[in-house]
């Protein structure tokens, strides 16, 4: 089965420090992949999606950027927080149209302060 | 614009009671519609995934249903417990691209004994 391993659980950052969350996907080969982001009383975010090795796509723009080095491989990177960047960060999987199957990460609460 | 409407935002009910969460949506073209749980500072867990040809889908204690003509869905809990105090999300796929999905903001439900 598809599993995803996101980390870390939680992060407390200083404003104008790097950023790096990881995010890996076991049991798939070839997967979409996705970074959300969800503030408190709103939906889900979507920021990016890659269909592949090196490609991504931004939704947003933002503060923040995205790799993709390996093929079960996702990175959300910022070079430099904002206040504005805390939020809880989603990263999620989807492996075909015809599976259905769009399964998330455990997620990371990002606080920027 | 795509959208998923969901009501209410809150809902508060006693153990052992049954409850209906509903979305509605306008996101087109539609290809699936998917009712997640999530749980306070985690990802949000798969409960029932319906294409426009399937009209209820059960997971246990959750039933959900779809109404593809009125562009409607309901979840139904019965029989409601304490561990089933989450947000549940209703999430419409479609539009423009396979991986476009449509978040609605959820429904917060808090079950008290």
């Amino acid at each position: 089965s598809q599993t995803i391993h996101q980390w870390p659980a939680t992060l407390v950052q200083p404003v104008g420090s790097p950023l790096s969350l990881e995010c890996t996907v076991e049991g798939t080969s070839n997967p979409n992949l996705y970074w959300y982001r969800q503030a408190a009383g709103r939906g889900l975010q979507l920021l990016f999606y890659s269909v592949g090795i090196g490609q991504i796509s931004s939704e947003v723009p933002q503060n923040l950027s995205a790799s993709r080095p390996q093929d079960r491989q996702f990175i959300l990177s910022s070079k430099k927080l904002l206040l504005s960047d805390s939020g809880f960060y989603l990263c999620a999987q989807h492996r075909d149209a015809a599976n259905y199957g769009y399964t998330f990460g455990s997620g990371t609460r990002l606080t920027v302060v | 614009k795509n959208q998923v409407e969901q009501s209410p935002q809150s809902l508060i009910i006693l153990e052992g009671k049954n409850c209906t969460l509903q979305c509605n949506y306008t996101v087109s073209p539609f290809s699936n519609l998917r009712w997640y749980k999530q749980d306070t500072g985690r990802g949000p867990v798969s409960l029932t995934i319906m294409t426009f040809s399937e009209n209820t889908k059960s997971n246990g204690r959750y039933t959900a249903t779809l109404d593809a003509d009125t562009k409607q869905s309901s979840l139904h809990i019965t029989a409601s417990q304490l561990s089933d105090s989450a947000s549940y999300i209703c999430v419409v796929s479609g539009g423009a691209g396979s991986y476009q999905l449509t978040f609605g903001k959820g429904t917060k439900l808090s079950v008290i004994p």
